[in-house]
């Protein structure tokens, strides 16, 4: 079973702020990392899928880069929006299905 | 919209019920899931479906008994639950269950149990 860190907990910044996450996961047994957007009453929206050391992926002002040989994942928003606000999930695959760390809550006020 | 539909969106239930949760999609994926979300804890695997067989069983109590008639429904019946069962349960599809696949997730159901 994966142990799936990410940090910080929660988060909040002003709008036009960049900020970024991470994501830490055993370096053993992995196979790719997936990132999510979880907006409150909606469901979780992938954002990347990751599986190569080094990889670097990126959706508008969301990015994201992987280092599998130490085990950890960064996600990056520039000029945070307030619709930005989420929680930012990662999750290591390893073998059939995803394991999901507890997230990232975003907050962004304008 | 994900393509990933669960009802109800909200159920109470007491400990004696029966109740069943629903997931459909039409997104031609072959791959189905259930997770679950205690309060301040991650998304847990519960039950995966690879073309209507159940490939995974991650230690799941036998109060929650998963269906897969076909590759656009999956069901979680519920019976004799107890309170700490209150969750949210989600449903997930992807096209298989491959590296780079990723799951689209249904909005949930909020379950309580008195």
């Amino acid at each position: 079973i994966l142990n799936v860190e990410q940090s910080p907990q929660s988060l909040h910044v002003q709008e036009g702020d960049s900020t970024n996450f991470t994501c830490s996961f055993p370096s053993s047994n992995f196979y790719a990392l997936h990132w999510y957007r979880w907006e409150t009453a909606k469901s979780p929206e992938a954002l990347f899928v990751m599986t190569l050391n080094g990889d670097e992926k990126k959706k508008g002002r969301i990015s994201a880069t992987l280092n599998t040989k130490e085990g950890y994942s960064y996600l990056y928003i520039k000029g945070s929006q307030p619709e930005d606000s989420a929680t930012y999930l990662c999750a290591p695959q390893a073998g059939t299905a995803l394991i999901f760390g507890k997230g990232t809550t975003l907050s962004v006020s304008s | 919209e994900t393509g990933v539909t669960q009802t109800p969106r909200h159920l109470v239930m007491g400990m004696t019920n029966k109740k069943s949760l629903k997931c459909e999609q039409h997104l031609g994926h072959n791959a189905m899931y259930w997770y679950k979300q205690s309060a301040k804890k991650p998304l847990e695997l519960m039950f995966v479906y690879s073309l209507e067989e159940r490939v995974e069983n991650n230690s799941v109590p036998s109060r929650f008994s998963p269906e897969c008639p076909n590759s656009s429904h999956l069901f979680l019946h519920l019976h004799t639950l107890q309170p700490e069962d209150s969750a949210l349960y989600l449903c997930a599809s992807s096209l298989n269950r491959g590296l780079n696949t990723e799951a689209f997730f249904g909005q949930g159901t909020r379950l309580t149990v008195v």
